[in-house]
């Protein structure tokens, strides 16, 4: 099985600040890899797809990078609306997600 | 637009059984592989299976081999998630999502259903 590992697990920002997360796989997963949105209560939403596609309608100060094994989700400014739980997921072998980034106010 | 709209919560003793429904409409829903995740409370997400309706080729996790089953009727574009015997380790939010159009990320997904299990 392919294992994930974010990094923070918990992460406090400021609005306007610019916030990083970042996944690893442990073995190459090429670029196949997607990022993804929870806030509570509600289902995921797709941010990033094929490492660094942005999906129609997403904010443009979402970003993605890496491949192999190791991948950043970048948030140029944060923004309200952003404080919210985000995972990784890879999809070169069935499925697996990371254990979660909960992105705080601080 | 593309929506996929599960069954409603469901509560369950241990023992029984159960099938929730995912409902696929705005697209071809023969065309696309549907899966399932797995969100115990206050837990992460866990990818449980996926299904091709068109054929009903079905791949699961090796996590949940055995423990659930995953079908389709293409004929009213409904996927389902059934257990024969629940455990209370059962109990969580359930997730059906498809896949995008150009690789195996899930790009759209239900609201989610609940499922508790409790004697």
């Amino acid at each position: 099985d392919i294992q994930m590992t974010q990094s923070p697990s918990t992460l406090s920002a400021s609005v306007g600040d610019r916030v990083t997360i970042t996944c690893r796989a442990s073995q190459s997963i090429s670029s196949w890899l997607a990022w993804y949105q929870q806030k509570p209560g509600k289902a995921p939403k797709l941010l990033i797809y094929d490492a660094s596609s942005l999906e129609s309608g997403v904010p443009s100060r979402f970003s993605g990078s890496g491949s192999g094994t190791e991948f950043t989700l970048t948030i140029s400014s944060l923004q309200p609306d952003d404080f919210a739980t985000y995972y990784c997921q890879q999809y070169n072998s069935y499925g697996t997600f990371g254990q979660g980034t909960k992105v705080e106010i601080k | 637009e593309v929506q996929l709209v599960q069954s409603g919560a469901e509560v369950k003793k241990p023992g029984e059984s159960l099938k929730i429904s995912c409902k696929g409409s705005g697209y071809s829903f023969t065309s696309y592989w549907i899966g399932w995740v797995r969100q115990m409370p206050g837990k992460g997400l866990e990818w449980m299976g996926i299904i091709y309706p068109g054929d009903s080729d079905t791949r699961y996790s090796p996590s949940f081999q055995g423990q659930v089953t995953i079908s389709a009727d293409k004929s009213i574009s409904t996927a389902y998630l059934q257990w024969s015997s629940l455990k209370a380790s059962d109990t969580a939010m359930y997730y059906c999502a498809n896949y995008g159009d150009y690789s195996e990320y899930f790009q759209h997904w239900g609201q989610g259903t609940l499922v508790t299990v409790s004697s």
